[in-house]
């Protein structure tokens, strides 16, 4: 079965700078997604950045970025310039093949991202 | 706006009380989603429904039943809810959009749910 790592339960960093969240994953799996989720205090899950496996660029949303090493089976995000508003509680999640051809998401136990000014 | 709509956002209930969480989506999605968030533990899979007129147990189904009403809606009853129960519920829809470049899950916002 698949599994998500997120070894970082609490994080900091100063507004402004950079942080760098860990995931690392288990799967046989060639062919996947990944997803960075953030939760804030109103408890809604946004998608930040989504990796498909066979794309070898690293996806980048705006002050957003992944540094997805596909051999590792690592995929940690990245935050620059980090604003007051990033903190949250973030998600590494892995979609994962059911019987039948459906799907579902697996979820690491998050990391708590505070920013302080 | 386009999304995930689930009821309550609140609720609390007696052990041994039943209730039903509703969700429906607008999306014209195949696949829905209900999860549990406790904390540390990141979130769970009860059910899901692959699409109408299926449903399927996840990780964690035991005190759980479920209902694809229709495309759109995708019920989750606790039959006989216990202290065990109380969590964050989230519903997810899942699909492709316009186009493979807009895969992916959307979430309700949650319901709270505390068992006393």
């Amino acid at each position: 079965a698949q599994t998500v790592t997120q070894s970082q339960p609490e994080m900091s960093v100063q507004e402004a700078e950079t942080v760098t969240l860990s995931c690392t994953y288990d799967t046989s799996e060639s062919d996947y997604y990944l997803f960075w989720y953030k939760q804030p205090p109103s408890r809604q899950m946004i998608l930040v950045i989504r990796q498909e496996a066979y794309k070898q660029q690293n996806a980048t949303e705006n002050r957003f970025s992944v540094n997805f090493q596909k051999a590792a089976k690592s995929f940690s995000l990245k935050i620059s310039d980090s604003q007051l508003g990033d903190a949250a509680m973030y998600f590494c999640a892995y979609r994962s093949w059911l019987q039948g051809g459906s799907e579902k998401l697996v979820f690491g136990k998050g990391t708590k991202l505070t920013v302080n000014p | 706006n386009a999304g995930v709509t689930q009821t309550p956002k609140f609720q609390v209930l007696k052990t041994g009380q039943s209730m039903t969480l509703q969700c429906a989506q607008d999306m014209n999605h195949n696949s829905m989603y209900w999860y549990r968030q406790d904390p540390g533990m990141g979130l769970r899979l009860i059910y899901y429904s692959a699409s109408e007129g299926t449903t399927d147990k996840g990780e964690v189904p035991n005190g759980y039943n479920v209902s694809r009403l229709n495309k759109r809606e995708f019920s989750l009853r606790l039959e006989s809810a216990a202290p065990s129960q109380t969590s964050v519920y989230f519903c997810a829809s899942n699909g492709f959009g316009r186009g493979p470049a807009n895969y992916g899950y959307t979430f309700g916002s949650g319901t709270r749910l505390t068992v006393v």
